[in-house]
């Protein structure tokens, strides 16, 4: 079952913070975050494994809740360069089959 | 320098004509994928291959068809019986241990 991102697309000025959710009906393995530039391809972002984990680099952070259903990606006093599309994506326990999430727009104006 | 590589970055096909896709990596990865996408749209997994000899088919395996002979590559072929080949197609692997995909830079299909 794909994920569910939300929102679908988001228009910010510099310097504002968002925050991207992926959802599932079902317990994740784990969860990655991605950004895709247009015509190019998905950039790693970060992981999360653990059900309560947080974790983050410079201004952009993600967690993970108790019950591994849901991953948070917070993105602070966002920049220019943070315009993309980001996806969640999971692998899946006992096999290598991976999923993306349906993947959330971001737009940051100047 | 390791890496994925895809040929060619843009492609165009008459309809009707099968057409293949090459994936390389020198990343020593076991796991290997190809997703499918379309403008605006997410990544669909078309097949995705554990080990050499072996691969299993994703969410839209229609109309593909994949082989897996040697490590290092995994060439797509996109057969006439697939319906709307045009798209941006993403080749990727998977490091041992925390499963993050790693892309290549994708071939952007165009039949026309």
């Amino acid at each position: 079952q794909q994920p569910v991102q939300s929102p679908q697309a988001v228009i910010l000025r510099e310097g504002e913070d968002a925050v991207i959710n992926c959802s599932s009906s079902k317990a994740l393995y784990s969860v990655h975050w991605y950004r895709q530039k247009h015509g190019e391809a998905p950039i790693f972002l970060m992981i999360l494994l653990k059900g309560g984990e947080q974790k983050g680099h410079d201004k952009i952070s993600a967690s993970f809740n108790e019950k591994k259903q849901q991953s948070s990606l917070y993105l602070t006093a966002s920049q220019l360069s943070y315009s993309g599309t980001y996806f969640c994506g999971t692998g899946t326990s006992g096999t290598y089959k991976y999923i993306f999430g349906t993947g959330t727009r971001l737009k940051v104006l100047a | 320098d390791g890496g994925i590589t895809q040929s060619p970055k843009y492609l165009f096909r008459k309809e009707g004509q099968n057409v293949t896709l090459s994936c390389e990596q020198n990343l020593n990865h076991d796991a290997m994928y190809w997703y499918r996408q379309d403008p605006g749209q997410g990544l669909r997994l078309i097949y995705y291959s554990q080990i050499v000899n072996d691969f299993q088919k994703g969410d839209i395996a229609e109309g593909y068809s994949v082989s897996r002979e040697k490590k290092e590559s995994f060439p797509l072929t996109v057969t006439s019986a697939q319906k709307n080949p045009t798209a941006f197609y993403l080749c990727a692997t998977t490091s041992p241990g925390e499963n993050e995909q790693f892309f290549g830079p994708g071939t952007r299909l165009t039949v026309l």
